[in-house]
C-alpha cells in the first residue's frame, strides 16, 4: 500500500464544473505539496500546506491533519485545467526530508 | 529567471552504454534530488543531495550514481544502462525545509533504453 494515496485516479468533467481531488497519507508529514503535470511532462508546484486552507485563483487546497487527508479543488474548470495532478506528503527522517508521491490524478475537462 | 535545466531532454541509447544526464540550478539551492516516473507507480526518488559533496541514497538507487561537486549542479550517470531504466526522469532543486519551500522541477529527461 502506498504511503500516499490519491483518487480518482482519472476524472473527466464539463468545463465550468467544479472539480474536487482528493489525497489521504498514511504517514506522519510536516507538509503536503499539490504539484501539477502538464501533457508536455513539465511538473510545477501548486501548493504547499501543513494546515487549513490556501487559494490560489480557481485553485483551493486544503488539509485535515486530524484525518490525514488533503484535498484540492478546482472552480469553473476550463480546458486548460486537464492535467495530472498530483500530491507529496514531506517526511523527516533524522534531519533529512524527502518528498513521497501519489501516482497522480488524470483530469479531462471537456469545452 | 530562475529554472532547473536538464540534458538531453531525449535519449535513445543501447544497454550498456554509459551515460550522463546533466541538472543545473541557477537558485543557489542546496537540496537537489533526481526522480524517476514510471506509470502506475508515480515519482520515486532515485538519488538526493542536501548540499556540496553530500549525496545519499532514495528509494531507488540501484544502477545509477550521482555527484556533486558544485552547488548548481547534479549529474546522473548510468553506467551501465538497462532496459528497465527506461523512464521519464526529473530533477529537482529546492531550499532545504519543504515545509516552507517549493520543490523547482526541470523539464524531464524521457530515457529508452535498449
Amino acid at each position: 500500500k502506498n504511503e500516499v494515496e490519491q483518487s480518482p485516479q482519472n476524472l473527466t468533467a464539463q468545463e465550468g464544473e467544479f472539480i474536487t481531488i482528493n489525497c489521504s497519507y498514511s504517514v506522519g508529514i510536516s507538509a503536503l505539496h499539490w504539484l501539477q503535470q502538464h501533457p508536455g511532462g513539465g511538473i510545477v508546484s501548486l501548493f504547499m500546506l501543513s494546515s487549513g486552507k490556501k487559494k490560489h485563483g480557481r485553485l483551493i487546497a486544503t488539509i485535515n491533519i486530524q484525518e490525514k487527508h488533503s484535498s484540492l479543488h478546482i472552480t469553473a474548470s476550463h480546458p486548460r485545467d486537464s492535467a495530472v495532478y498530483i500530491c507529496a506528503g514531506t517526511i523527516s527522517n533524522f534531519g533529512n526530508e524527502k518528498l513521497t508521491f501519489g501516482t497522480g490524478t488524470r483530469l479531462t475537462i471537456i469545452p | 529567471e530562475a529554472q532547473v535545466t536538464q540534458n538531453p531532454r531525449y535519449l535513445i541509447t543501447v544497454t550498456g552504454k554509459k551515460l550522463t544526464v546533466t541538472c543545473s540550478q541557477n537558485m543557489n539551492h542546496e537540496y537537489m534530488s533526481w526522480y524517476r516516473q514510471d506509470p502506475g507507480l508515480g515519482l520515486r526518488q532515485i538519488y538526493y543531495s542536501m548540499n556540496v559533496e553530500v549525496t545519499d541514497k532514495g528509494d531507488v538507487p540501484e544502477g545509477y550514481k550521482v555527484s556533486r561537486k558544485e552547488k548548481r549542479n547534479f549529474p546522473l550517470i548510468l553506467e551501465s544502462p538497462s532496459p528497465n531504466q527506461t523512464s521519464l526522469y526529473f530533477c529537482a532543486s529546492s531550499s532545504p525545509d519543504f515545509s516552507y519551500n517549493e520543490q523547482f522541477f526541470g523539464p524531464g529527461t524521457r530515457l529508452t533504453v535498449l
